[in-house]
């Protein structure tokens, strides 16, 4: 079974500052991908970036890069230079990548973190 | 470019009625698939789909059933609603390629159940 674990349930940060998003899992799948969301208020559901197992390299989209730490099981979101729109919940979840099986794409998600940006 | 919709975006209902929540995908897309979100909980997978007609349990299906009777068409059924059902309600169809970054989800349902 796979479990994700995000221990802040929220996070406050100044605009302009970075912030880090914690995330950690557990899972005995050998291949495994890993998602942050973006929730904002009106409840649509954003892909920010995608981490697999075996890529070498830490993920980065714009803004947002991926501390991946394999051995340690934690995907922690970086948010570089936060902007007053970054405030939502942020989920973190993951699935089986291709060696793991059929997942059908079925996501396990994390509880969420609430990130309040501040002007 | 309108990929995944939700019949309702809010919706009251009252304990023992029948409740149904209507998903479409306009990718052709074999699976699809209904979470519920919870505070403090994240999102958990009710059920899910990954064919006409086939259907799998996930993680939370008591209290629930599903219908996929076309490709585009995924509901979710509360066959007696509770107040314990009260949540928000979010439907997903990923890429059928396996192990696809890409998910597409709906715009949610909030339900409450008095």
């Amino acid at each position: 079974a796979q479990k994700i674990t995000q221990t802040q349930p929220g996070m406050f940060v100044q605009e302009k500052e970075a912030v880090t998003l914690d995330c950690t899992y557990d899972t005995s799948d050998p291949s495994y991908g890993l998602f942050w969301y973006k929730q904002p208020s009106s409840g649509e559901m954003i892909f920010l970036i995608y981490q697999g197992s075996y890529d070498q390299q830490n993920a980065t989209e714009g803004r947002y890069s991926l501390n991946f730490q394999k051995a340690r099981k934690s995907a922690n979101l970086v948010i570089s230079a936060s902007q007053l729109g970054d405030s939502a919940m942020y989920f973190c979840a993951m699935n089986r990548g291709n060696a793991g099986g059929t997942s059908y794409g079925k996501l396990t998600f994390g509880q969420g973190t609430i990130l309040t940006v501040h002007p | 470019d309108v990929k995944v919709t939700q019949s309702s975006r809010y919706l009251v209902k009252r304990t023992g009625e029948k409740v149904f929540l209507e998903c479409v995908q306009d990718m052709d897309h074999e699976n699809m698939f209904w979470y519920r979100q919870d505070p403090g909980l994240g999102l958990r997978l009710i059920y899910f789909s990954y064919d006409v007609k086939m259907k799998e349990k996930g993680d939370i299906p008591e209290g629930y059933s599903v219908s996929r009777e076309k490709k585009e068409r995924f509901s979710l059924i509360l066959e007696s609603a509770s107040t314990n059902q009260t949540s928000m309600y979010l439907c997903a169809s990923p890429p059928d390629i396996q192990g696809s970054y890409e998910q597409y989800f709906g715009p949610g349902t909030r339900l409450t159940v008095t």
